[in-house]
């Protein structure tokens, strides 16, 4: 079974001070990571990917990946409580496509207090 | 900015009925997907839709469940005889380009 595992938190941080999501994945063979938002009720909001080792960054969101350690980070500067939500990591099905399923991990609860 | 609907956004059903959840792709997108997320859990892969037929399915993808591209916007997901475990939320998506965006989901309620 391919899983894709995600502290359930929640995590706690203060407004302003940086947010560390972490995730862990089973499937060597996945090529791509993407990390979706998800407010309570919501649909998820894609945020970021991420296909390459090292790291890559978008705005307040820096996304880090080790394919050696099997290991995807997301990184939020400068946290606001509009930020407040579940962080969600998937990881595309190895098959070497850019149109596999996504595996999902169960989510990180984040909550950015004032 | 194009985005992914999904109608209704909120179905309840009796058990045995047949539903049918209904979503527009973004429109050059070419490869189609139906998720779940049963209250509180993971979002789980139900199955991708490519060149009108399916690419690929999960385990939960049983032979309830049929995906269908009436015309050249619609997409859809059909539950034959709903069962009460199938109350969930279940969100279709579409990719273009390497990045899958969600439609905002329909919620079902099997009653």
């Amino acid at each position: 079974q391919k899983e894709v595992e995600q502290n359930s938190g929640p995590l706690s941080v203060p407004e302003g001070a940086i947010a560390s999501l972490n995730c862990t994945y089973s499937d060597r063979g996945s090529q791509s990571f993407f990390w979706y938002r998800q407010y309570s009720g919501k649909s998820p909001e894609l945020i970021m990917f991420i296909y390459s080792n090292g790291d890559k960054e978008d705005g307040r969101f820096t996304a880090q990946l080790n394919k050696a350690s099997q290991y995807v980070s997301l990184l939020i500067r400068d946290s606001q409580p509009s930020d407040s939500a579940t962080y969600l990591c998937a990881a595309r099905g190895a098959g070497g496509t850019s149109y596999g399923k996504l595996t999902f991990g169960q989510g990180t609860i984040l909550t950015v207090h004032p | 900015e194009p985005e992914v609907t999904q109608t209704p956004s909120h179905q309840v059903t009796q058990m045995g009925q047949e539903v049918i959840l209904r979503c527009v792709p973004i429109s050059n997108h070419l490869y189609f997907y139906w998720y779940r997320q049963i209250l509180g859990q993971k979002v789980e892969f139900l199955v991708s839709f490519y060149n009108n037929e399916i690419s690929e399915k999960s385990e939960i993808f049983d032979d309830q469940f049929s995906v269908e591209r009436p015309d050249g916007s619609n997409f859809t997901l059909k539950i034959r005889s709903t069962k009460l475990e199938d109350s969930a939320m279940y969100f279709c998506a579409s990719n273009g380009q390497g990045e899958a965006f969600f439609g905002q989901g329909t919620r079902l309620t099997v009653v």
